[in-house]
């Protein structure tokens, strides 16, 4: 069965650095979302992306966040400049691009990435 | 603003009963409604979702209910079973294909 996949599994970085977390959505699909889960707190969305452009995006994804679609396959989550404040599980999830009618198109998750700040 | 609230942080129901799991939302905008189920290290997993023009949708033992005018919704697993001991994360969307914004989780545990 398809699934989406994210690397690494784990990431320590030190406050300041960049990291690039890296997913790789579901084949066929063209929608595709990056979420996060600070320990003990509810999934928060971050961004969306359709069409080599950003969709919608929350008032947590500032200026120190991107994303990109580099090839036909992976899809990127950039922070620039990490705090601490940035410690989290960050989630990929994927899409279909069919519009089903009164259906959600579900959002396929990977395993996660968890980002550590020290 | 919390838009999508689930009170129960935990329910626990032993195997073979019902389990009702409730979720509340104040967003009228939200058009689908969905319900994600969590394990540990893993990514949610989407288990069912309702549209607004419904009032029940069923996948075997899962199934959602949706009262819009008291904005509530709740899903029911009949018969729980103990494998279904995980989180489940009541989500709300305004589009099909919109973001998903979640409550804050009830984690359920089936006692066999």
């Amino acid at each position: 069965e398809p699934e989406v996949t994210q690397t690494p599994s784990h990431q320590v970085t030190q406050m300041g650095q960049e990291v690039i977390l890296r997913c790789v959505p579901i084949s066929n699909h063209l929608y595709f979302y990056w979420y996060r889960q600070i320990l003990g707190q509810k999934v928060e969305f971050l961004v969306s992306f359709y069409n080599n452009e950003i969709s919608e995006k929350s008032e947590i994804f500032d200026d120190q966040f991107s994303v990109e679609r580099p090839d036909g396959s992976n899809f990127t989550l950039k922070i620039r400049s990490t705090k601490l404040e940035d410690s989290a599980m960050y989630f990929c999830a994927s899409s279909e691009s069919t519009s089903r009618y009164l259906r959600y198109n579900e959002q396929f998750f990977g395993p996660g990435t968890r980002l550590t700040v020290l | 603003d919390q838009q999508v609230k689930q009170n129960s942080p935990s329910l626990s129901v032993q195997e073979g009963r019902i389990s009702i799991l409730n979720c509340d939302y104040t967003n009228s905008m939200f058009d689908y409604f969905l319900w994600y189920k969590k394990y540990p290290a893993e990514g949610p997993t989407f288990l069912i979702s309702i549209s607004s023009i419904k009032d029940k949708n069923e996948d075997g033992r899962f199934t959602v209910f949706l009262n819009k005018s008291a904005k509530h919704l709740s899903l029911h697993i009949v018969p729980s079973q103990p494998g279904d001991s995980a989180v489940y994360f009541c989500a709300a969307s305004v589009t099909n294909a919109g973001k998903s914004t979640f409550g804050d989780g009830t984690t359920l545990t089936v006692k066999p």
